[in-house]
Order: C-alpha cells, then structure tokens, then sequence
C-alpha cells in the first residue's frame, strides 16, 4: 500500500494566484480529512469527506478555499486567490471506520 | 467543544532516560485516541492507537495508556534514544470514529546524547 498520496510537495506562488493541492486516500479507506498545519496553530481540521460527501467544513477559512472529492480516490483543496497568510503545511488523511487515520507526507505552501 | 493539552510543550532528556509524555482531553466520550510522531519537515507517523474500551498500547519501547473517565493519556517511552527525539502528537476523535482527530500542540523531545 503506498499511503495517502499528496501532491505537490512543495508549492511557492505569488499572492493572487490559484493553488491547488491533491490527495489521493488509502483504498478503501471512506473518510478523508485536509488539515492545515502553523507554528501558531497547529493542526487544523478545515473539511472532512465520508463517502466522497462533505460534512463539515466550518474549519474553512473564508471563501477563497474550497474542497472537493468527485470519488473515492482523489480529492483537492483549491485556494483562490492565495495570500500570504495562507503559508503552510496541508495534510491530508484518510481512515477507515475507526481504525487510526493515516497522513500524507503534506504539502508546504509558501505564498510571497 | 473538545480540547486536547499536552504537558511539557518541550522536554530534554539525555540518552537512556525513561520518561512519560502527557496528554489530556475535556469530552471523555472519546472514540478512541492516537499517538503520532512528527519529525522536523515531515508528515506525521501514527505510533499507536488505543480504541475506547482498551487500557493500553504497546508496541517495543512505547507504551500508552488510556483513562477515559479522567480524560487523560499518558506515552512512556522506555530507554529513550537520540533517533526518538521528534514532537510527538496526541489526537482524539468522538462519535462514531468516522469523525476528524482533534489534536494537541505537541511535545518536541529532545534525547541527549
């Protein structure tokens, strides 16, 4: 099995741009989670998945983010337009009923 | 809204010391509660998971325990290492375990040589 699969690794863009960041969940696990990571904040939860639907994305910052998983085996998180304040470290993970959650290596976004 | 500490946000110990890493949540109606280890730039490595109904994790030096009804977690770490210095995460989830993991600010453990 290779893991929650996150791309890119590395993404530096300039403010205004449109970022977007890719997830691809353990097969057969139903549930994916985006969280965002700062020295500040820490870890974040901004949108979870079950069977490819939405259920609460309440930790989504404001408009400019949004979320989508059009299967089981692939999700984005889209970020338009990007700012600074948007620099960070985005993981993704997947679970399965339970049994422990999974994370992707992260992508680090650097908005200048 | 459940809330997740961990005590000491930092901790040095030098090489071989055993030492114990706290964590402690408001909602003990908790699913279960997972131990994560995150090295500097990296994602994050599940250690162990302790479902609800279990007192206890072990997995070679590491050890976790769970009291739900006190809300609190505890991560022993036995002959410590310099490869074991690392933050170290604590997470809980509610419900039904389909549910997001709410996370802890961390431990960052420093191990001597």
């Amino acid at each position: 099995d290779a893991g929650v699969i996150q791309s890119p690794r590395h993404e530096v863009t300039e403010m205004g741009q449109e970022v977007t960041l890719r997830c691809k969940p353990i097969s057969g696990h139903n549930s994916l989670f985006w969280y965002r990571q700062t020295m500040m904040r820490g870890l974040e939860l901004l949108i979870y998945f079950n069977n490819n639907v939405p259920i609460d994305d309440s930790g989504m910052p404001e408009d400019r983010f949004s979320a989508k998983m059009p299967n089981a085996s692939f999700s984005t998180l889209k970020i338009q337009p990007s700012e600074p304040r948007d620099s960070a470290v985005y993981f993704c993970a997947s679970s399965e009923q339970g049994r422990g959650y999974t994370f992707g290596s992260g992508t680090r976004l650097t908005v200048v | 809204k459940q809330e997740v500490t961990q005590i000491p946000a930092a901790l040095s110990v030098p090489e071989g010391e055993n030492l114990v890493l706290n964590c402690s949540f408001t909602d003990s109606a908790i699913y279960n509660l997972q131990w994560f280890r995150q090295d500097p730039g990296k994602g994050l490595t599940s250690l162990l998971l302790i479902q609800s109904s279990q007192r206890e994790q072990t997995s070679g030096r590491l050890n976790a325990s769970l009291d739900k009804s006190s809300g609190r977690s505890t991560l022993y770490i036995a002959a410590s290492q310099p490869g074991d210095s690392a933050t170290y995460l604590c997470a809980v989830t509610l419900g039904s375990g389909n549910t997001p993991l709410v996370f802890g600010k961390g431990t960052r453990l420093s191990v001597i040589a």
